[in-house]
C-alpha cells in the first residue's frame, strides 16, 4: 500500500510569486488535509477536502487555495508569496473526515 | 477555542529507560480521539498512538502507551525501553468534531536519547 506522497520535496520562489504544492493521499483515502509548519512550530490546519470540496478551513488568507481531484490527489496554491510563507508544508489524507490523518513527507518552501 | 499545551519544550532520556511526556487539551465535547505524532530531522509526521476518549481502557502500542485522564483532560505518552531512533519531536494533537477533522497540534517536545 503507497502512503502519502508530496512534491517537490524543496522549492525556493521569491516574494510575489505564486506557488502549487502537490500530493498524493494513501489508497482507499477520499480526504485530504493541508497543514503549515514554520520553523519550531506545530502544524497549522490550511484546509481540508473531501471528494473534491472544500470541507473546512483555518485562519489562512484566500491567497491559499487548493483543488482536489477524481482521484483524491490534491493541490496546494499559493499567490502573491510573502516571507512568512516560508514553511513546512505538510498533507495527510484519511479514509473520511474525521478519521486518522496520515501525514506525507512535506515540502519545503522557501520564500527570498 | 480548542488548546492543546505541551509544557515541556524538551526531554532526555537514557537508551533503555522509560520517559513521559505530557500534554494537556481543553474541549467541550464529550466524543472525541487524541493523537500523538512524532517527527523526526526526516519531517515525516508518523502516527504514534491514538486514544478514543469513549474508551476508559488506555491505548499501547508495542512501546508506547498513553496515561490518559478524560477528567483532568490530560493525554500523556510514555516510551518504554528508549531507542536511539526515538529521538525526534512529538506532538500531540486533537481534532475538533466538526464536519473537518481539523487537528490541533501542540507545540511539541523535543526528545534526545542519549547513550
Amino acid at each position: 500500500e503507497t502512503g502519502v506522497t508530496q512534491s517537490p520535496t524543496h522549492l525556493i520562489k521569491t516574494r510575489g510569486q505564486q506557488v502549487t504544492l502537490r500530493c498524493s493521499s494513501q489508497s482507499g483515502h477520499n480526504t485530504v488535509s493541508w497543514y503549515q509548519q514554520a520553523l519550531g512550530q506545530g502544524p497549522q490546519f490550511i484546509f481540508q477536502y473531501y471528494r473534491e470540496e472544500e470541507n473546512g478551513r483555518g485562519n489562512f488568507p484566500p491567497r491559499f487555495s487548493g483543488l482536489q481531484f477524481p482521484n483524491y490527489s490534491s493541490e496546494l496554491n499559493v499567490n502573491a508569496l510573502e516571507l512568512d510563507d516560508s514553511a513546512l508544508y505538510l498533507c495527510a489524507s484519511s479514509r473520511t473526515q474525521r478519521d486518522t490523518q496520515y501525514f506525507g513527507p512535506g515540502t519545503r518552501l522557501t520564500v527570498l | 477555542a480548542q488548546t492543546v499545551t505541551q509544557s515541556q519544550p524538551e526531554m532526555s532520556v537514557q537508551e533503555a529507560e522509560t520517559v513521559t511526556l505530557s500534554c494537556t487539551y481543553d474541549t467541550s465535547e464529550s466524543d472525541y480521539y487524541l493523537f500523538w505524532y512524532k517527527q523526526p530531522p526526516s519531517r515525516q509526521m508518523i502516527l504514534v498512538i491514538r486514544q478514543e476518549a469513549y474508551k476508559q481502557q488506555n491505548a499501547t502500542e508495542n512501546r508506547f502507551s498513553v496515561n490518559f485522564q478524560k477528567a483532568a483532560k490530560s493525554f500523556s505518552l510514555k516510551i518504554s525501553d528508549s531507542q536511539l531512533g526515538d529521538a525526534a519531536m512529538y506532538f500531540c494533537a486533537y481534532p475538533n468534531t466538526g464536519t473537518a477533522s481539523k487537528l490541533t497540534f501542540g507545540t511539541g517536545t523535543r526528545l534526545q536519547v542519549t547513550l
